[in-house]
């Protein structure tokens, strides 16, 4: 089945480490995207990606980076730099180029600083 | 630039009562709407959209009528359940698609009592 896969679902940092999240999307989605959510928020962009080896900062960029070196992978890394990691992340796909595209989701990453 | 505003919450119902969450929009040219739902601890998934000005989305008993002239999108449903409990975001796809990103609103958390 088609769909967006992110890994892992839990994940726990110590203080001043970089750690990586996982996005992976089989839909051949040129768009991608990457968005925290934070207990009784909305969703805050973080990165999109509109094109392999293409991004754009999103809202909150600081503290991550993100690389888009093929189009199914879009994986993101929360620096030591980003001072408050702990969060749910969830990654995104679209279609580009045609209107009434959809966003798909994936299942989220839970992080935790410990 | 685009936009999505949609009622803050938290909103707190009994079982079998009406549903709305407002949701408005601000957009250059003809944007496709959608509403998503998100359960507790899972990424969103697509509840329902509509793609042009009068259609009517519909999904598992909810509804949203595109309104150009009101520039909204609100979602209803006659009779809600204690499984509807769930956070809803409302957002757009803009027309021009190519570099565009999607953008939602902060969404509404709904709690449903039996």
């Amino acid at each position: 089945d088609g769909g967006i896969t992110q890994s892992p679902k839990y994940l726990f940092r110590k203080e001043g480490q970089n750690v990586t999240l996982s996005c992976e999307q089989n839909l051949n989605h040129d768009a991608m995207y990457w968005y925290r959510q934070d207990p009784g928020q909305g969703l805050r962009l973080i990165y999109y990606s509109q094109i392999v080896n293409d991004f754009q900062k999103g809202d909150i960029a600081e503290g991550y980076s993100v690389s888009r070196e093929k189009k199914e992978s879009f994986p993101l890394t929360v620096t030591s730099a980003q001072k408050n990691p702990t969060a749910f992340y969830l990654c995104a796909s679209s279609k580009r180029e045609v209107k009434n595209t959809e966003a798909f989701f994936g299942q989220g990453t839970r992080l935790t600083v410990v | 630039g685009n936009s999505v505003t949609q009622m803050e919450g938290p909103v707190t119902l009994s079982e079998e009562a009406f549903l709305t969450i407002n949701c408005t929009y601000t957009a250059t040219g003809y944007p496709s709407l959608f509403w998503y739902v998100q359960y507790p601890g899972e990424g969103l998934q697509l509840l329902l959209k509509a793609t042009k000005a009068d259609d009517k989305g519909s999904n598992k008993g909810f509804e949203a009528t595109y309104r150009k002239e009101t520039t909204s999108f609100h979602l209803e449903k006659g009779s809600v359940q204690v499984s509807d409990s769930a956070v809803y975001f409302c957002a757009l796809s803009p027309p021009q698609g190519g570099s565009e990103k999607l953008v939602f609103g902060k969404g509404t958390k709904l709690t449903v009592n039996p």
